[in-house]
């Protein structure tokens, strides 16, 4: 699986967009990118994923370059409930056989009054 | 609709006893997935059930095994407890196999003594 390079950590303005990189330069054709975050002291929570397109669902937007290397997760107006652990995920498309997920170490945000 | 429900949510155990973990799935989810979260290792992954199938095992001792049941609960179990089993157990389910998007539970934290 594709490796991620992340930001250790983060710090947004409340009310300001939060604008999360990942690098993923080895990331291959078939290859998606999720997204999850951790709250603390509590599981997961799938945010969005893409493949090649940008996405956009009611929680946030998923910009991919065009040469697929780099993405952004991008929560349009922060709030200190976003104060999280996220993480970015390369996932290959592996035809239905498992929903394994390999996360790496994240981005703390930390969203400030 | 329910969430992912992982019982004990909290359990103290000694070296060298085993423990039993429970997690029921989101109504009608078939898939799940089981993850371990520790300080140092982050979130690794250790097996995945679909239709009381495993389909997907971590690199994890054999002292971890789990199943699933007909109606689709998992259990997951340890033995011969080790001081680093200590840990946050995760459950996550999914509809089917494969999507990647998964619902985490708020896991059962183990404290080996």
């Amino acid at each position: 699986d594709a490796k991620t390079t992340q930001p250790t950590s983060m710090d947004c303005a409340e009310g300001r967009a939060a604008n999360l990189p990942c690098n993923h330069s080895t990331i291959s054709g078939n290859e998606y990118v999720y997204w999850y975050r951790q709250i603390h002291s509590q599981g997961p929570q799938y945010i969005i994923h893409g493949l090649k397109n940008n996405e956009t669902n009611e929680m946030a937007s998923l910009i991919i370059t065009e040469d697929r290397k780099s993405s952004t997760l991008i929560l349009p107006h922060a709030t200190l409930r976003d104060t999280a652990v996220y993480y970015c995920i390369v996932r290959p498309d592996y035809g239905g056989a498992t929903n394994k997920l390999i996360f790496g170490t994240g981005t703390l945000l930390a969203v400030q009054p | 609709k329910a969430g992912v429900t992982q019982t004990p949510r909290y359990l103290i155990k000694t070296r060298g006893q085993q423990v039993t973990l429970s997690c029921s799935p989101i109504s009608g989810h078939r898939s799940v997935s089981w993850y371990q979260q520790t300080p140092g290792q982050g979130l690794q992954f250790l097996f995945e059930y679909f239709s009381e199938t495993q389909r997907n095992k971590g690199n994890f001792p054999g002292r971890f095994s789990g199943r699933q049941f007909s109606n689709s609960r998992s259990e997951m179990n340890v033995s011969t407890l080790e001081l680093g089993d200590s840990a946050l157990y995760l459950c996550a389910s999914s509809l089917l196999s494969g999507s990647g998007e998964l619902f985490f539970g708020e896991g059962s934290r183990l404290t080996v003594l």
